[in-house]
């Protein structure tokens, strides 16, 4: 079945470093790849989201390219600030078989931002 | 238009109570998903359900765990005789189309058994 694997965290950085979360798949067909931001105590909002092999989802300054030949989609964004720290999921949806439209989550990682 | 409510955002039950936890989609969303994020895990997918319909409830425990989505009202998930692994975050999601990535979440209900 489909999955998402996201790195180990959780991530603490000083504001205004560079920010890399890695996340890779396996899925079959051709999925749809998001990232989800959790801040504390708080459902999910969708960060950014890319449909199709090369394309680029962007919000906030956060950046990830949607990567088929190395099943990625590696979450980056060029200065951090506080307001950042959060749970960041990355996730696929699969139109294909019988998934009816579930998400596929990986397991998180943990931002903190220090000033 | 109000977001995705759900209620209550936090229960307490004793082992071996029942939890009811209430989900009101999107105004027009006739689509609801149901996740549950354990301690420091991902959210793993629950159930899948258009009005009146279960759709997909693979990710459903086999045992104790039902839900329904009526043609008014909330969708219900309902947790019998629940035991303490059942603490987790419940998360609802809904959708105006079939198969749609478009999800959007509501804020959880945390379930606590003690």
């Amino acid at each position: 079945g489909d999955s998402v694997t996201q790195m180990e965290g959780p991530v603490t950085l000083s504001e205004e470093a560079f920010l890399t979360i890695n996340c890779t798949y396996t899925a079959t067909g051709y999925p749809s790849l998001f990232w989800y931001v959790q801040y504390p105590g708080e459902g999910l909002q969708l960060l950014l989201k890319a449909t199709k092999a090369d394309d680029k989802g962007s919000n906030k300054g956060f950046e990830a390219t949607y990567r088929k030949e190395t099943t990625s989609f590696h979450l980056e964004k060029g200065s951090v600030q506080v307001s950042d720290s959060a749970v960041y999921f990355c996730a696929l949806h699969n139109a294909g078989g019988t998934s009816y439209g579930k998400l596929t989550f990986g397991q998180g990682t943990i931002l903190t931002v220090h000033p | 238009n109000a977001g995705v409510m759900q209620n209550p955002r936090h229960l307490v039950r004793r082992r071996g109570q029942e939890a009811r936890l209430r989900c009101s989609p999107m105004k027009g969303h006739s689509h609801v998903y149901w996740y549950r994020q354990l301690p420091e895990e991902g959210l793993k997918f629950m159930v899948y359900l258009q009005k009146e319909n279960i759709i997909d409830e693979s990710g459903m425990p086999k045992e104790r765990f039902s839900a329904e989505f009526p043609k008014e009202g909330p969708s219900i998930l309902r947790i019998q005789q629940v035991v303490r692994g059942d603490s987790a975050a419940y998360f609802c999601a809904s959708s105006p189309r079939t198969n749609s990535y478009e999800q959007y979440f509501g804020p959880g209900t945390r379930l606590t058994v003690t």
